[in-house]
Formats: structure tokens, sequence, C-alpha cells
């Protein structure tokens, strides 16, 4: 089984700041990774994915993360935050060509001006 | 871009009644969508994989026959909240796979749908 570990569920960040958002997972098999954003009352938006390649990925909104296999972490950064990145995220799992998503617990990042 | 579409976006019953959730792909067909619910200030919590044209698999603990799920086409899923109680009263997403779009393997979500039982 699979499972996704958000150990921040608050993070309080003032506006222009860099930020980490931390997220560790746990599995027997491959799996697919993502970073998910959801903005009061609405959905979830895909912010980036890890499916192969390059342990580095660029997203939308400047935010980037990376994978490492060794730790089992797929962190999400961004050099400079905006008020407007104030949201819950989510860090997800899919086990390699499945569409279930396992969610961590999310982290609320509040921006400060 | 692909986009999934929920309705409605809120809903108010009265504890028990039944109320329909609808989930649509609006530029993809999908043949696999995923029903989730969220608590408050809680993650999200896969409750069933709706497949078109065949039974719907529910989650360890989901209750198939009070959350109903029927997938009739490959753009529509919807999901029925049968003899809902105050404890339903959460927010419901949807999601589903774009299989030929140019992102591939991207899941997209619908807005949510909130529904509150009284």
């Amino acid at each position: 089984a699979q499972s996704v570990t958000q150990l921040d569920s608050q993070v309080p960040v003032f506006e222009e700041a860099p930020v980490e958002l931390r997220c560790n997972y746990s599995s027997s098999v491959s799996v697919y990774l993502f970073w998910y954003v959801q903005y009061p009352n609405q959905g979830l938006q895909l912010l980036l994915k890890y499916l192969s390649g390059s342990t580095l990925v660029k997203g939308i909104n400047g935010f980037e993360a990376e994978f490492n296999k060794s730790q089992t972490s797929f962190h999400l950064r961004k050099p400079s935050v905006h008020i407007s990145d104030t949201a819950e995220y989510f860090c997800a799992v899919s086990v390699y060509n499945t569409d279930k998503l396992i969610f961590g617990t999310g982290t609320r990042l509040q921006v400060f001006p | 871009g692909a986009v999934v579409s929920q309705h409605p976006s809120r809903v108010i019953c009265k504890s028990g009644t039944s109320v329909k959730i609808e989930c649509r792909s609006l530029d993809f067909q999908a043949t696999t969508m995923f029903w989730y619910r969220q608590f408050p200030k809680q993650s999200l919590m896969l409750m069933a994989t709706s497949n078109e044209g065949s039974k719907a698999t529910y989650e360890q603990g989901v209750e198939k026959d009070k959350f109903l799920i029927n997938h009739a086409s490959l753009t529509l899923s919807t999901l029925t909240v049968t003899s809902a109680h105050p404890e339903d009263s959460s927010f419901y997403i949807c999601s589903a796979r774009d299989f030929q779009g140019s992102s591939g393997n991207t899941i997209y979500f619908g807005e949510g749908s909130w529904l509150t039982v009284v």
C-alpha cells in the first residue's frame, strides 16, 4: 500500500520569502508524484507532476519540486511567494499505470504581507 | 484544455432524501472517473472508481448502496447519495484522465460539489 505524509499542516510565511512544503511517501512499487493546489471553495488544480526523467520538476506559478528516491521525498518549493499563493497544497501519489490518487493530509500555506 | 465539470456546485437537501451529483468530462472521453470526498480541513479520500459500462469499484468502508455511482457514458458519471444524513455533508470531488491529451498522464479534477444535509 502507498501512503503520503505531509508533516506540516500549516506554513506561515511573509510575502516574497522562499517556502518549502514537505512531502514524503511510502511505496513498495514505482509511483508517480503530484502536487495539487486548492483555493478556498474550489476544486484541485495540478501544480506539477513527476513521472520519470529529471528529478527536478517545474510547475505553474513558479513552483518546483524535486524527487528524491533515496529519501522518498517530493518537496515543493518556491523562491518568492505572493499573497495569491495562499491556499491548501496537497501532495499525492499514484501507482504506475493506475489513476487512483493517494493524497497527503495537506499543508495550508498562509502568505502574509 | 481538458476540463471536468461538476454540477451542482452546492446543494442542500433534507435528511432522508437523495441527491445526485454529476461529473462531466467536457473535452474528452473518460472511461474511468474517480469520486473523492473531503471533510472540512481534511484531505481527500477516494470513495470509488467509476467505470463506464460496468459497476463501480468501491474503496473499503464506503457503502455502495448509499453512494450509488452510474457511469452511463464516456463523458458522464453520477454520484447519488441515497437517504442522506447530516454526516454525509461534505465536499465531493470527481476526477478523470484525458488519455489522448497532450499532457498524457494528467488527471483533471472537477470544481467539487458541496453537499449540506439538514
